[in-house]
């Protein structure tokens, strides 16, 4: 599988657009990338996912660069309730082993 | 409400002994997965099953085992449990492998 790099923590003001960077260069042609959020010690929550066109759904929208080698996850705008680690991972969707999640960017959101 | 059912949400164990965490789900998810996560770090996948019947090791095996089978039962077993097993343990389904991966809300394993 891929390797993702983030940045380890990121804050955003309150009502403004949250934009989180996923690095993944080694990405492979049928790798799709997935992002996750994990609030407090909850069960990480599915965001949204991506192959190579951008996506977006009433959570937020996911900007994949042309050359795949990397994404932006987008929450246009960010309430408190967002601060969270969130977790950009690759897999293939043909076998539930690939499955790595790395250590995350933790967004703080401030009133 | 359908999802997934952790049991049980805390369980403080002595070494040496043998513990079962259970996992089920309502949604007839044909994946699932159990993953652990040590204080301050991401997920790790422990082992995994593509369909009832079938299961493989996920990144950190050693110590854990898995059975499946049925749809709905994930059951993750620690033979002889050691303090370094100490983590939180979620278990996930998914409708099919590589799909997006519905979480419990975890179990808490203290080994002393």
């Amino acid at each position: 599988d891929a390797k993702t790099t983030q940045p380890p923590s990121m804050d955003c003001a309150e009502g403004r657009a949250a934009n989180l960077p996923c690095n993944h260069s080694t990405i492979s042609g049928n790798e799709y990338v997935y992002w996750y959020r994990q609030i407090h010690s909850q069960g990480p929550q599915y965001i949204i996912h991506g192959l190579k066109n951008n996506e977006t759904n009433e959570m937020a929208s996911l900007i994949i660069t042309e050359d795949r080698k990397s994404s932006t996850l987008i929450l246009p705008h960010a309430t408190l309730r967002d601060t969270a680690v969130y977790y950009c991972i690759v897999r293939v969707r043909t076998n539930a082993g690939k499955s790595t999640f790395g250590d995350g960017t933790t967004l703080t959101v401030k009133p | 409400i359908a999802g997934i059912t952790q049991a049980p949400t805390s369980q403080i164990l002595a070494a040496g002994r043998r513990m079962t965490l259970r996992c089920t789900q309502d949604m007839r998810h044909n994946a699932m997965y159990w993953y652990r996560q040590d204080l301050g770090l991401g997920l790790r996948l422990i082992h995994y099953s593509n369909t009832a019947g079938t299961t493989g090791k996920g990144e950190v095996p050693d110590g854990y085992s898995v059975s499946r089978a049925n749809t709905d039962d994930f059951p993750l077993t620690l033979a002889s449990a050691v303090p370094s097993q100490t983590s939180v343990y979620f278990c996930a389904s998914s409708v099919g492998a590589g799909q997006p991966q519905h979480f419990g809300d975890g179990t808490r394993l203290s080994i002393l």
